[in-house]
């Protein structure tokens, strides 16, 4: 089956660095992937979408100097959380979606990032 | 704009009972829908997946089925054991590029 790596799948940084989290599809082309954000005991909310080669679309509230999605290849997309604060420490999720609408969404194992 | 919910929130069932996890989606024009588990702190592990031309999907233990005209869904779970612990979350497609999730039930079965 599909398969989504993601990693590093935990990270402490000091406040002011930057961290980046990679999200590759390991079987399968994926055109467009996701980031979200989820915070204890809630559901996932989606930060952006990136499809590969163009730039990604952040939904409504999501800095986008703040989150930097790079999506150059079709296997590869990443996740760049700059000048990174506390109040970013969350799980971060990627998820992948294949070339055919019907097969669904593959999720990597998430990041746990802690800012202190 | 979609709106997936879930119900109950949270469940908690001796081991061995069957269960029903419910979901229910605002807006029926949908691609497909997923459930998911999540165990804490860790990604999404797809369980089932509907195509919004079928009723339901079975895997071992796990059926789902998919009612699209009300806009609902249900995971059944049969015989349930302790590992079956987790977060179960139900997602819509609603477009190519738009995955909506319900708010999640935690479910614990008590050895």
């Amino acid at each position: 089956g599909a398969v989504v790596s993601q990693h590093p799948s935990w990270v402490i940084c000091k406040s002011g660095t930057s961290v980046k989290i990679e999200c590759r599809s390991l079987d399968f082309q994926a055109t467009t992937m996701f980031w979200y954000r989820q915070f204890p005991k809630q559901s996932l909310m989606l930060m952006a979408t990136s499809n590969e080669g163009s730039k990604a679309t952040y939904e409504q509230g999501v800095e986008k100097d703040k989150f930097l999605i790079n999506h150059a290849s079709l296997t590869l997309s990443t996740l760049t959380v700059t000048s990174a604060h506390p109040e970013d420490s969350s799980f971060y999720i990627c998820s992948a979606a294949g070339q055919l609408l019907n097969y669904g969404y593959t999720f990597g194992s998430g990041t746990r990032l802690t800012v202190v | 704009k979609q709106e997936v919910t879930q119900i109950p929130a949270a469940l908690s069932v001796p081991e061995g009972e069957n269960l029903v996890l419910n979901c229910s989606f605002t807006d029926s024009a949908i691609y497909n829908l997923q459930w998911f588990r999540q165990d804490p702190g860790k990604g999404l592990t797809s369980l089932l997946l509907i195509q919004s031309s079928q009723r339901e999907q079975t895997s071992g233990r796990l059926n789902a089925s998919l009612d699209k005209s009300s806009g609902r869904s249900t995971l059944y779970i049969a015989a349930s054991q302790p590992g079956d612990s987790a977060t179960y979350l139900c997602a819509v497609q609603a477009g190519a590029n738009n995955l909506f999730f319900g708010t999640g039930t935690r479910l614990t079965v008590i050895p």
